[in-house]
C-alpha cells in the first residue's frame, strides 16, 4: 500500500485533456512539494514535473502540475500516443523514517 | 551529458549478499546527493536509500534498514549499495538517481535516473 494514493489507470483519446490525481496527507503533500515522474514502457523513470508545477527543460508545456492542500494533480493536454506511460507522484514525508514516498502509479492509456 | 550506469545485479539466494554500483559521469559527482530507488516486477517505485555529497547524511527506508548500506567514492565518481541478508521481497530493478543539491531536502527531486540493474532473490 503506497503512502500517496493515485488511481491505477486513466485513459483518453488523442487531443483530449486528462488529469491524474495524487492524494496524501499533512505530513507529505500538505507540507512539501510534489514531483511527478513519467515511465515509458521498458524505460527508467524520467522527471516530468518538480516543485509542484515546474517543468524541466525539454518537457512540453502540455504537461502541467498543481497542488492544493494534501492533493496534487498532473494534467496532460493535447494527449498524444507517445504519452502512454506510467506516471508517479512523489513527495518528502516528514513523519516517516524513509523520507521519500511515492504514489502507486497511474497507467495512462491513449485510446 | 549526465549519465548514471548501474551494475552488480544478478540472481542471489535468500540470506546472501550483493553489492550494486552506479558509475556517474557528465557532472561533478561530489557536488550532489545520490539515491537508490527500486521497482519490484510489475510494481511501483520505492525509495531505498540516499546519501549526501560527503556521506555525512544517510537515510534508509524501514524495509532495508539494518540490512543495506549505502556509500560513495567521490574519487571514483561511484555510488554503492551493499545488500546483506537478502529476501525474496528485495527482488527488484534498482535505479540510482541524482539529487539536485548536495544534501537531500524536502524541496528536492530525482533527476536523472540510471537504466537500472536487476536483483533477483530466489533459491
Amino acid at each position: 500500500q503506497s503512502v500517496l494514493t493515485q488511481p491505477p489507470s486513466a485513459s483518453g483519446t488523442p487531443g483530449q485533456r486528462v488529469t491524474i490525481s495524487c492524494s496524501g496527507s499533512s505530513s507529505n503533500i500538505g507540507s512539501n512539494t510534489v514531483n511527478w515522474y513519467q515511465q515509458l514502457p521498458g524505460t527508467a523513470p524520467k522527471l516530468l514535473i518538480y516543485s509542484n508545477n515546474q517543468r524541466p527543460s525539454g518537457v512540453p508545456d502540455r504537461f502541467s502540475g498543481s497542488k492544493s492542500g494534501t492533493s496534487a494533480s498532473l494534467a496532460i493536454s493535447g494527449l498524444q500516443s507517445e504519452d502512454e506511460a506510467d506516471y508517479y507522484c512523489a513527495a518528502w514525508d516528514d513523519s516517516l523514517n524513509g523520507p521519500w514516498v511515492f504514489g502507486g502509479g497511474t497507467k495512462l492509456t491513449v485510446l | 551529458e549526465v549519465q548514471l550506469v548501474e551494475s552488480g545485479g544478478g540472481l542471489v539466494q535468500p540470506g546472501r549478499s550483493l553489492r550494486l554500483s552506479c558509475a556517474a559521469s557528465g557532472f561533478t559527482f561530489d557536488d550532489y546527493a545520490m539515491h537508490w530507488v527500486r521497482q519490484a516486477p510489475g510494481k511501483g517505485l520505492e525509495w531505498v536509500s540516499g546519501i549526501s555529497w560527503n556521506s555525512g547524511s544517510i537515510g534508509y527506508a524501514d524495509s532495508v534498514k539494518g540490512r543495506f548500506t549505502i556509500s560513495r567514492d567521490n574519487a571514483k565518481n561511484s555510488l554503492y549499495l551493499q545488500m546483506n541478508s537478502l529476501r525474496a521481497e528485495d527482488t527488484a530493478l534498482y535505479y540510482c538517481a541524482k539529487d539536485p543539491r548536495a544534501v537531500t531536502h524536502p524541496l528536492n527531486w530525482f533527476d536523472p535516473w540510471g537504466q537500472g540493474t536487476l536483483v533477483t532473490v530466489s533459491s
